[in-house]
């Protein structure tokens, strides 16, 4: 298996500007979590999914921030509109049967 | 509140020394424990995972963790260390019911001296 893939993995954008990050998962998981890392508050869960359906989003910061799963193969996490205090690398990991999250590589969102 | 302390933020050591890092955790409910490596510019990889058992557990790399209940901790230890393990760890918890939630400590970065 390919895991879990993510992109872009690096976007650059302005201020105001719509930014989307995607996801595909491990193929037969049915969880999916979304992060953020940056330096000030560390390794942040956002939301998670199970079964295409959110569970969890208490740690969306805010409404400029939502994420969809359309589908078992695909996430979405989307700003509208940007702030530079985005800027982070955002993650996203899958996960099995097992209880092991597996991780994408990132996204790392620079909002100028 | 649940909560996972990893206390030293950076360590260093030299190449072939003995490692430790240390992970304290506050969890109501039976826990399931996991040690994750991050290399630069990469996502997080999985070391090892605890959830029952035996407290002593090895994984990928030479690594392995012992779990102590009686001091709420899941240690990371590797005997010698190489120049490729430099990295950051982080220490993760999680419920031993399916919700899939973890919770991660603040991480350790790890350098090695030639």
């Amino acid at each position: 298996d390919a895991g879990v893939i993510q992109s872009p993995r690096h976007e650059v954008t302005e201020m105001g500007q719509e930014v989307t990050l995607r996801c595909k998962p491990i193929s037969g998981h049915d969880y999916l979590f979304w992060y953020r890392q940056t330096m000030m508050r560390g390794l942040e869960l956002l939301i998670y999914f199970n079964n295409n359906v959110p569970i969890d989003d208490s740690g969306m910061p805010e409404d400029r921030f939502s994420a969809k799963m359309p589908n078992a193969s695909f996430s979405t996490l989307k700003i509208q509109p940007s702030e530079p205090r985005d800027s982070a690398v955002y993650f996203c990991a899958s996960r099995g049967t097992g209880n092991i999250q597996y991780f994408g590589a990132g996204t790392r969102l620079s909002v100028l | 509140a649940q909560s996972v302390t990893q206390p030293d933020i950076h360590i260093t050591v030299s190449e072939g020394a003995s490692l430790e890092l240390r992970c304290n955790y506050s969890y109501g409910a039976t826990p399931y424990l996991f040690w994750y490596v991050q290399s630069p510019g990469q996502g997080l990889q999985l070391l090892l995972k605890y959830f029952s058992g035996d407290t002593l557990v090895q994984g990928i790399k030479g690594f392995e963790a012992e779990f102590k209940r009686s001091q709420s901790s899941f240690n990371l230890r590797k005997p010698s260390v190489h120049w490729s393990d430099a990295a950051e760890y982080f220490c993760a918890v999680g419920r031993s019911s399916n919700t899939g939630k973890l919770i991660f400590g603040q991480g350790t970065t790890l350098q090695v001296k030639p």
